[in-house]
């Protein structure tokens, strides 16, 4: 079975620092894919950035953007000149990618972020 | 975000109770979840539904039934509601596609007292 693990339950950052977010993950799939969501104090889950594990480029969205490394089964999120708007949990995500998949979604247990003014 | 709407968005009920959580969508997505959340363990799977009236379980399905009589509805219920059944409830929609991306609804917060 897949799972998912943050092994930082919060974190802090400076406004306009950067700050990065780990997680990994283990799986025997060679086809997935991974997110990263964002759910702030209103509770609604946001899509934060996505990548394709046959993809070795790391998918880049704005000011985040990911460290992707499939050997290591490891999926980080760095976010650039944070932001104010950006304090939230942030839950990593893994979705297989086989024939049978249904698409669920399996998370890791949050990150909350605190930004500093 | 799909037009995913979830009813009712808060609930307090008592042990034993019967209760009954809707999600809509407006999509036409083809794939519908339910998720819980609870601190420490992110969200879990609960169920999901492939299309109408087909339905599988997921992770922590104990104590709850689905049911998807039209594209655009799936209900969880909850038979008769249990103290560790309180959390927030998460409905999330997709298109079936293989490379889509999964929507959420904005959630509802069940207190089972």
């Amino acid at each position: 079975a897949q799972t998912v693990t943050q092994s930082q339950p919060e974190m802090s950052v400076q406004e306009a620092e950067t700050v990065t977010l780990s997680c990994t993950y283990d799986t025997s799939e060679s086809d997935y894919y991974l997110f990263w969501y964002k759910q702030p104090p209103s509770r609604q889950m946001i899509l934060v950035i996505r990548q394709e594990a046959y993809k070795q480029q790391n998918a880049t969205e704005n000011r985040f953007s990911v460290n992707f490394q499939k050997a290591a089964k490891s999926f980080s999120l760095k976010i650039s000149d944070s932001q104010l708007g950006d304090a939230a949990m942030y839950f990593c995500a893994f979705r297989g990618h086989g024939s049978g998949n249904t698409g669920k979604l399996i998370f890791g247990q949050g990150t909350t972020l605190q930004v500093k003014p | 975000d799909a037009g995913i709407t979830q009813s009712p968005r808060h609930k307090v009920t008592e042990t034993g109770t019967p209760v009954t959580l809707r999600c809509h969508q407006t999509e036409n997505h083809r794939y519908m979840y339910w998720y819980r959340q609870d601190p420490g363990h992110g969200l879990r799977l609960i169920h999901y539904s492939y299309g109408v009236k087909d339905t599988d379980k997921g992770e922590v399905s104990d104590g709850y039934s689905v049911s998807r009589s039209k594209t655009e509805d799936f209900l969880l219920t909850l038979e008769s509601a249990t103290s560790s059944q309180t959390s927030v409830y998460f409905c999330a929609t997709k298109t079936g596609a293989g490379t889509d991306t999964q929507y959420f609804g904005p959630g509802t917060r069940l207190t089972v007292l």
